[in-house]
Parts: structure tokens; C-alpha cells; sequence
């Protein structure tokens, strides 16, 4: 079975500051991994995705993230925070089924930027 | 141009009625997806269609029945609601095979 585990609940930073939120997968097959944001009251936006090939991932808005087979990581980091990144955002890994692939998210992590 | 889009945003109702949502998207992908958001923001899937067809049907009480009239609609009836099944819920699309999914704004149902 595939699996997530997010580290923190809630993260805070202060604007400017380094962003780091951390994620732990679990995956019996090569993993295709994913981190989404979710703003308040919206629908999940991708920010960027692990399939195969380079192992550092560069997403929208700044976000990259590295996948660490050793580690079993793939964490997100940006190098400044900015107030516009305050949300929630899940890892995710996904398994392929028939035709779709079955997503399976991390409990998610609530980022706070403060001034 | 909403790729997915989730009617309606609200839904309030009474215990024990029947209600739908509606999802649409315009990307052209075979796949569908419904989730389910509990109050924790714990997301979890609930089914899934691939060109019409059902192909993930978790472990989900049948008062939850998807329907797919075409590859650009899923939508969602619910039977007997119950105050558990509050909470929002996510409509999704994605090409085959294990690409980005693609999320409507939400569907907030809450039961009185």
C-alpha cells in the first residue's frame, strides 16, 4: 500500500524566510509523487510533480521540491516566503488503476506567513 | 473557462433528504474523481470513472451513487443523508495513466 506522512501540522515562517515542509512516502513501486495548494474555500491547485528523471522538481511560484529515494522524502521548499503562500498544501502519491490513477494524500500542512 | 467545474458551491439540507452535485469538465480527460474533505482537511477518494466506466469504488456507503453520463460529467447523488456526511466535496479530472488531477472549487454540504 502507498501512503504520505506529513511532518507538522502547521508550519509558520516569517516573510522572507526559508520554507521548508516535509513529506515521507511510502511506496511498494517507483513512486510518481505530487505536491497540491489549496487556498480557503478552493479547490486544490498543483503545484508541482515526481515522476521520473531529475530528482529536483521545480513547480510554480517559486515551490521546488527534491525526491530522495534514500530518504523516502520529497520535501518542498521555497527560499522566501511571501504572504500570498499562507495555505494548505498536501503531498500526495499516486497509484495507476485501470485507467486513472487513486491519489492518496498526506494529512496536509497549514502554512502561516507573518510580517 | 472553469476546466472543472462544481455545482452548486453550497448545499445545506435536513437530515434524511436526498441531494446531488453536479461536475462538469472541459479538459478533455477520460477520468473522473470524487473526494470527500472531512472537517480535519483529510482528503480521501471516493470513485472513480475512466470514460464512463467505474474503475475505483472505495470503501463508501451505497447511499453515495456516482453517475457518469458522458466522459465530461460525474455527478454525485446522495440518499439518506446523515450528519457524518457533512463536509466538502472535491470533483477531479486527469488524463490516463498517473498525471496531475485537475480539482473543482468544492461542494460545501452541511446537514442540520
Amino acid at each position: 500500500a502507498q501512503s504520505v506522512t506529513q511532518l507538522g501540522s502547521h508550519v509558520s515562517v516569517s516573510e522572507g524566510a526559508l520554507v521548508l515542509l516535509r513529506c515521507n512516502y511510502s511506496s511498494s513501486v517507483p513512486p510518481y509523487l505530487f505536491w497540491y495548494v489549496q487556498y480557503p474555500n478552493q479547490g486544490l491547485q498543483l503545484l508541482l510533480k515526481y515522476t521520473t528523471g531529475a530528482t529536483l522538481v521545480k513547480g510554480i511560484n517559486g515551490f521546488e521540491a527534491e525526491f530522495k529515494k534514500s530518504e523516502t522524502s520529497f520535501h518542498l521548499t521555497k527560499p522566501s516566503a511571501h504572504m500570498s503562500d499562507a495555505a494548505e498544501y498536501f503531498c500526495a502519491v499516486s497509484f495507476s488503476t485501470g485507467g486513472g490513477n487513486k491519489l492518496t494524500f498526506g494529512t496536509g500542512t497549514q502554512l502561516k506567513v507573518e510580517l | 473557462d472553469t476546466a472543472v467545474s462544481q455545482t452548486p458551491k453550497y448545499l445545506v439540507t435536513q437530515m434524511g433528504n436526498d441531494k446531488s452535485i453536479k461536475c462538469e469538465q472541459n479538459l478533455g480527460h477520460d477520468t473522473m474523481y470524487w473526494y470527500k474533505q472531512d472537517s480535519k482537511k483529510f482528503l480521501k477518494i471516493m470513485f472513480s470513472y475512466n470514460n464512463k466506466e467505474l474503475i475505483i469504488n472505495e470503501t463508501v456507503p451505497n447511499r453515495f451513487s456516482p453517475k457518469s453520463p458522458d466522459k465530461a460529467h460525474l455527478n454525485l447523488h446522495i440518499n439518506s443523508l446523515e450528519l457524518g456526511d457533512s463536509a466538502v466535496y472535491f470533483c477531479a479530472s486527469s488524463p490516463v495513466g498517473n498525471q496531475p488531477q485537475h480539482f473543482g472549487d468544492g461542494t460545501r454540504l452541511s446537514i442540520l
